[in-house]
């Protein structure tokens, strides 16, 4: 099984800057990487798929990188509706796992 | 509208069944994999078990093999999701995921279904 680790657990912000979140894997997913946020009291919406690329209907603010073992999500210009847990998970694969989430508040 | 709606859950004492539905619409439903996906109170999303188009490649996590089995009624667009021997920490919200086209990640999910496992 692979494990993901994301970090920070929380990462505060001030509007209007940018936030960096890091997800690493235990090996090689193979850039099979996708990333979501989580709203409170909603479900998960999918945002990035083969690392760097955008969903249908994801706006440009939203940046995935990274190749290998070491990933990163990065939100500019951040604001109040960016509020949210996001979430890695590698798809390389079986079983298919998730990191533990970094929470994104505004400072 | 492209959706997935779940339902089925409940509250079920330790030991008991529960079967989960998930009706997806505004797409064609046979033609792509499903999983479930389900988040306990507070925590993180977990992976629960996955399913190939005809069904006949069932793919589930260690914790719940050999409990939990997972269906699909192409003709009815339906997944399921049957749970046996359910334990308190089976309680979760269970989220029903539609995978993306030839790859495994979750593009589309639904609003997820209530278990709780209490005596």
């Amino acid at each position: 099984e692979i494990v993901m680790t994301q970090s920070p657990a929380t990462l505060s912000v001030s509007p209007g800057e940018t936030a960096t979140l890091s997800c690493r894997a235990s090996q090689s997913v193979n850039g099979y990487l996708a990333w979501y946020q989580q709203k409170p009291g909603q479900a998960p919406r999918f945002l990035i798929y083969g690392a760097s690329s955008r969903a249908t209907g994801v706006p440009a603010k939203f940046s995935g990188s990274g190749s290998v073992t070491e990933f990163s999500l990065t939100i500019t210009s951040l604001q109040s509706e960016d509020v949210a847990i996001y979430y890695c998970q590698q798809y390389n694969s079986w079983p298919l796992t998730f990191g533990g989430g970094t929470r994104v508040d505004l400072k | 509208e492209v959706q997935l709606l779940e339902s089925g859950g409940d509250l079920v004492q330790p030991g008991g069944s529960l079967r989960l539905s998930c009706v997806g619409s505004g797409f064609p439903f046979s033609n792509f994999y499903m999983s479930w996906v389900r988040q306990a109170p507070g925590k993180g999303l977990e992976w629960v078990s996955g399913i190939s188009l005809s069904g006949g490649t069932v793919k589930t996590v260690d914790s719940v093999k050999g409990r939990f089995i997972v269906s699909r009624d192409n003709s009815q667009n339906t997944l399921f999701l049957q749970m046996n021997s359910l334990r308190v920490d089976d309680t979760a919200l269970y989220y029903c995921a539609k995978m993306g086209p030839g790859n495994w990640y979750l593009d589309l999910w639904g609003r997820g279904t209530l278990v709780i496992v209490s005596s």
